[in-house]
């Protein structure tokens, strides 16, 4: 069965600093994964997306991420942080091409700090 | 073109009582889903609709939660009687139909918070 692990469910940074948001899966089968991002009283916006093509993929405000399959990651990264970021960031598996139901992980706030 | 909207964005309940919630989809999108978080924990599959049939029920926890897709439009939630574990927030998400061989972003709405006191 798939699952999703975010590793810190709140990650706290300064403006202009380096943001990290870890995201492991498990997955018997080639998975799609996907970061979703919450801003406060809206909905899900997808950030990004791994569909099998290249490992590094680059999303929406600057950020991307990297399929690891050797250590099951696909960690969310942007270099220099904003606080326009603050959020709550959500990584996600699906492994049916067809689109099925959408594994999350439990999320991690997103604090930045001036 | 609008997004996917939902109805109400909050209620307040008390046990026993009934809620429906109500999602409307993007325009054309056949696949309509739901997904619930309840506080603290991961967002969490409810059940799938491909226009108006049920794809995939797997995730709907108890026979206390019944939806319609009645059309193929609009999709309804109910929760009949609602229980205090039922608090969280409900989230629809509607994504096209363009074959089984290619992957269908999902688009979701903000939610509805449910509360059950």
């Amino acid at each position: 069965a798939q699952s999703v692990t975010q590793l810190g469910s709140h990650v706290s940074v300064s403006e202009g600093a380096l943001v990290l948001l870890r995201c492991n899966y498990s997955s018997s089968v080639p998975p799609y994964l996907f970061w979703y991002v919450q801003y406060p009283n809206q909905g899900l916006q997808l950030l990004l997306k791994y569909t099998s093509a290249a490992t590094l993929v680059k999303g929406i405000n600057g950020f991307e991420a990297e399929f690891k399959k050797s250590e099951t990651s696909f960690h969310l990264t942007k270099p220099s942080a904003h606080m326009s970021d603050a959020a709550e960031y959500f990584c996600a598996v699906i492994t049916n091409q067809a689109g099925t139901a959408l594994i999350f992980g439990k999320g991690t706030t997103l604090s930045v700090s001036s | 073109e609008a997004g996917v909207t939902q109805f109400p964005s909050h209620s307040v309940i008390e046990k026993g009582q009934t809620v429906t919630l109500r999602c409307d989809p993007i325009s054309g999108h056949d696949n309509l889903y739901w997904y619930r978080r309840v506080m603290g924990k991961e967002i969490k599959f409810l059940l799938h609709f491909v226009k108006e049939s049920k794809q995939d029920e797997s995730g709907m926890p108890n026979n206390r939660f019944l939806a319609e897709r009645t059309g193929g439009t609009y999709s309804t939630l109910k929760v009949q009687p609602a229980e205090l574990e039922d608090s969280g927030v409900y989230f629809c998400a509607s994504s096209p139909f363009t074959g089984s061989s290619s992957y269908n972003e999902q688009f979701f709405g903000p939610g509805t918070r449910l509360t059950v006191l």
